[in-house]
């Protein structure tokens, strides 16, 4: 099993351009999360979806869109970037939402 | 709302001496409690989770955690710790909040 994946690894953007990063899990998880890593403040929840179906926002939405395109698949979209994404982005799964998290390898994202 | 608080940003420890990373929560609720480990430029992975019985939790790599309900706290330990433990760790109750991490320097 894979686990988590996502792709790509590392992205370079310039500010106004648009991205999204992919995450696929292949556990048959419920459960699917993006989060963003910045020094200093841990991680913090951009959106998630409890089940496939439905997303939610989490405690830092502004800028993004997510797509849960099927249970294996959860989708991260910036439709305009700008410096403040500049960060490393993880994706997770669990089996039901507040169950324990697994994680993918992380998108380092720069944005100039 | 939950929110979780881990008391050290940065711990320097020596190889071989015993370490605790303390972590606060508050909720009113019952809660599961998980503690994952970051290894450099690597995603999370759990380290050990307590969801109900036993307060005493053990987990990978030799560390545990101990659930006190009436301190709201939930402290990992390890009595001897390696070079290989030096990481970054993070205290999460269950409902997606994280705490900001202590990263655990193990010195030779």
């Amino acid at each position: 099993n894979a686990g988590v994946t996502q792709t790509p690894k590392f992205q370079v953007l310039k500010t106004g351009q648009s991205m999204t990063l992919q995450c696929a899990q292949d556990m048959n998880h419920n459960s699917m999360y993006w989060y963003r890593q910045d020094p200093g403040m841990g991680l913090r929840l951009i959106y998630y979806s409890a089940s496939e179906g439905t997303t939610d926002k989490g405690e830092v939405p502004n800028g993004y869109n997510v797509s849960r395109l099927n249970k294996r698949e959860f989708s991260l979209r910036l439709e305009s970037a700008a410096p403040s994404q500049t960060s490393v982005y993880f994706c997770a799964s669990s089996q039901r939402r507040g169950y324990e998290q697994y994680f993918g390898p992380g998108t380092r994202l720069t944005v100039t | 709302a939950q929110s979780v608080t881990q008391l050290d940003s940065q711990v320097p420890v020596f190889e071989e001496a015993p370490v605790e990373l303390r972590c606060n929560y508050s909720s009113s609720v019952s809660v599961y409690l998980f503690w994952y480990v970051q290894y450099p430029n690597q995603g999370l992975q759990l380290l050990l989770k307590y969801l109900s019985g036993s307060t005493l939790v053990k987990g990978i790599n030799g560390f545990e955690a101990e659930f006190n309900k009436s301190q709201t706290s939930f402290h990992l330990r390890k009595p001897s710790v390696h070079i290989s433990d030096t990481a970054e760790y993070f205290c999460a109750p269950a409902r997606l909040t994280f705490g900001e991490g202590t990263q655990l320097t193990v010195n030779p």
